[in-house]
């Protein structure tokens, strides 16, 4: 089955302790992103990978980084997560850059930060 | 920079009767893709329907259809005979050359039985 996994769904941490949210996709994809979703801000976008060791900047990069070491896998750091990046995150993936391919979101981990 | 304008945060509906949810769009790319999203109470993001900018034909996917002006930079969603299962948040997004995607701030829909 096509998808895309993220690991752990739910996290409860503290300010400060460093954490990763995985992101894996099973299709094939060139294209990965990330995108932090905040009630009445819609969805915006984190970072964002063209193909593997080709990552960049989308809106709201503060305070994250990512790797793209492996076409399939887009893990999101957050090296000294704040309470202001307690949200809803999303990884999503697309077969090619620049297509009208449908992108295909993850189920979401839902990040509270203390 | 792109920008995506939901203006209706809000809106409801009867079941078997027709929405339409309203999405503007600024953006300087020549080329450029738009699309609906709904997410469910299950926060699942599925896509609904897209539409290359390039061409005028509205697409349609069944009850869904959109009515695009790209003069007027508008995507509007219409549903037709709603059903309770419609009931969802929806982003309209552009999508440029530039690879980024941009969201509106997103529509709660509520289909009324």
């Amino acid at each position: 089955e096509a998808q895309v996994t993220q690991n752990p769904r739910y996290l409860i941490t503290v300010t400060g302790k460093k954490l990763t949210v995985t992101c894996s996709q099973n299709m094939n994809h060139e294209y990965m992103s990330w995108y932090r979703q905040d009630p009445g801000l819609g969805l915006r976008q984190i970072y964002y990978s063209m193909n593997v060791e080709v990552t960049d900047k989308g809106d709201v990069p503060e305070g994250y980084k990512v790797s793209r070491k492996e076409k399939r896998n887009f893990p999101l750091i957050l090296e000294s997560p704040s309470p202001n990046q307690t949200s809803l995150y999303f990884c999503a993936s697309r077969l090619v850059a620049g297509g009208l391919e449908t992108q295909y979101f993850g189920p979401g981990t839902r990040l509270l930060v203390l | 920079a792109q920008t995506v304008t939901q203006s209706q945060p809000e809106m409801s509906v009867q079941e078997a009767e027709t929405v339409t949810l309203s999405c503007t769009y600024d953006t300087s790319e020549s080329d450029y893709y738009l699309f609906w999203y709904k997410q469910p109470p299950s926060r699942q993001m599925i896509l609904v329907i897209r539409q290359e900018a390039y061409k005028q034909q509205n697409a349609t996917e069944n009850r869904f259809s959109v009515n695009f002006q790209k003069a007027a930079k508008s995507f509007s969603l219409k549903i037709s005979d709603s059903q309770l299962g419609d009931a969802a948040m929806y982003f309209c997004l552009t999508q440029g050359g530039s690879e980024k995607l941009v969201f509106g701030k997103g529509t709660k829909l509520t289909v009324n039985p």
